[in-house]
């Protein structure tokens, strides 16, 4: 069982699209990352969000406690978008640093 | 200060062979993790110190894999006996604080082939 669902699992966009990629996981959290992955591995952290919403730039990521979802946006898409996008959930009762991560979503931006 | 650091980033190594990979954390930073990705798949949590103590384990490290972390500052991670199954990336991922939650940083990885 995988307790962090993304979804889709690869999403092909043109250049300028909006873009949305889901998470859905299913029990209470205390908090929940956004990471990107490019190829060659490394992970940069986008958000980490509890409630509500943040923006960074083009970024935008929501949760909705209540629905246990969260969206990552990316408005006006850009060919070096194109990367792995990971949510990944603190759940209650787990101890920190022990993160539970989706399989990803493979993004790619055509120009 | 530039970040996680792991080394190295490739390592390629016959089976039954010992690999050591070390990671370096910010400085400031008394929290450190260790994941292991494999193709496809998400980063599966392996072990995490609060400065010097190991304070969780995974149920995937196996007694073929050791973690230390000294003095509180880098870390490595031993395998042993290295199996086919054990090629992956390996992550290392720091983050400062006493909170339930902080906000982790991650290191360029190191991807291990074992052939």
């Amino acid at each position: 069982k995988n307790e962090v669902e993304q979804s889709p699992q690869n999403l092909t966009a043109q250049e300028g699209e909006f873009i949305t990629i889901n998470c859905s996981y299913s029990v209470g959290i205390s908090a929940l990352h956004w990471l990107q992955q490019h190829p060659g591995g490394g992970i940069v952290s986008l958000f980490m969000l509890s409630s509500g919403k943040k923006k960074h730039g083009r970024l935008i990521a929501t949760i909705n406690i209540q629905e246990k979802h969260s969206s990552l946006h990316i408005t006006a898409s850009h060919p070096r978008d194109s990367a792995v996008y990971i949510c990944a959930a603190v759940y209650y009762g787990g101890s920190q640093g022990n993160l539970i991560f989706g399989k990803g979503t493979k993004l790619s931006v055509k120009p | 200060d530039t970040g996680v650091s792991q080394d190295p980033r490739h390592k390629i190594t016959k089976r039954g062979q010992n690999v050591t990979f070390r990671c370096d954390p910010i400085s400031e930073h008394n929290r450190l993790y260790w994941y292991r990705q494999t193709l496809g798949q998400g980063p599966e949590f392996l072990t995490y110190f609060q400065n010097e103590a190991q304070l969780e384990k995974s149920r995937l490290l196996s007694d073929r894999f050791s973690a230390e972390r000294p003095k509180g500052s880098f870390s490595t991670l031993e395998i042993q006996r290295t199996e086919q199954g054990d090629s992956a990336m390996y992550l290392c991922a720091s983050s400062k604080g006493t909170g339930r939650v902080t906000e982790a940083f991650f290191g360029q990885g190191t991807r291990l082939t074992v052939v």
